[in-house]
């Protein structure tokens, strides 16, 4: 069956820190896989995609996420967080039924 | 959000009415999902569906819930009867063939 686990409910780094939120999957063939975004009461933003080819892709807002199928994982990253980077993190997989995990809260210390 | 509008953004019904939730993706954008968030949660597939067939409904409660995508206007989230435990926010997504998924503002149902 299709899964998701983002393992850390929530994450707080200082502003300018690195950031990695982690992502582990579990699908029956080569995965579509996403990073989104949701800002509090609002929609959901794709910040990349992995669908073939590279397995390092970069996505908007200076997020990149590295497609490692042996670990089966899809860790999000980035080298400096802001402070308007707070925000709830989803990975999903899938192709044609989207499945999202719990959702990773980031928080950002000044 | 690719223009996928989602009416109303609130919605307050009281126990035992009916809840009906519409989506509407851009042209061309034939895949329409349905998703249920609840606080502190993630969200929940609830129904897959292209123009006029529903794909995949193994999300739906089996009751009181349905869904459409006529072939002509937007995809209807019906519930019907509803109870306190539907209150959640309800988004949907579209696609087009062979790319990502964009997703609406939401629908918030609170349940009085």
């Amino acid at each position: 069956a299709q899964s998701v686990t983002q393992p850390d409910i929530h994450i707080t780094v200082s502003e300018g820190a690195s950031l990695e939120l982690r992502c582990n999957y579990s699908y029956g063939a080569t995965p579509y896989l996403f990073w989104y975004v949701q800002s509090p009461g609002q929609g959901l933003q794709l910040l990349l995609k992995y669908f073939s080819g590279d397995t390092l892709v970069q996505g908007i807002k200076g997020f990149e996420a590295e497609f490692k199928r042996s670990q089966s994982s899809f860790n999000l990253r980035k080298p400096s967080v802001h402070w308007s980077d707070a925000a709830e993190y989803f990975c999903a997989v899938g192709d044609d039924k989207i499945i999202f995990g719990k959702g990773t809260r980031l928080h950002i210390l000044p | 959000n690719a223009g996928v509008m989602q009416n109303p953004r609130h919605l307050v019904r009281r126990r035992g009415q009916e809840a009906r939730l519409r989506c509407s993706p851009m042209k061309g954008h034939s895949h329409v999902y349905w998703y249920r968030q609840l606080p502190e949660e993630g969200l929940k597939f609830m129904v897959y569906l292209q123009k006029e067939n529903i794909i995949d409904e193994s999300g739906m409660p089996k009751e009181r819930f349905s869904a459409e995508f006529p072939k002509e206007g937007p995809s209807i989230l019906r519930i019907q009867q509803v109870v306190r435990g539907d209150s959640a926010a309800y988004f949907c997504a579209a696609r087009g063939l062979n790319t990502e998924a964009f997703f609406g503002q939401g629908t918030r149902l609170t349940v009085v």
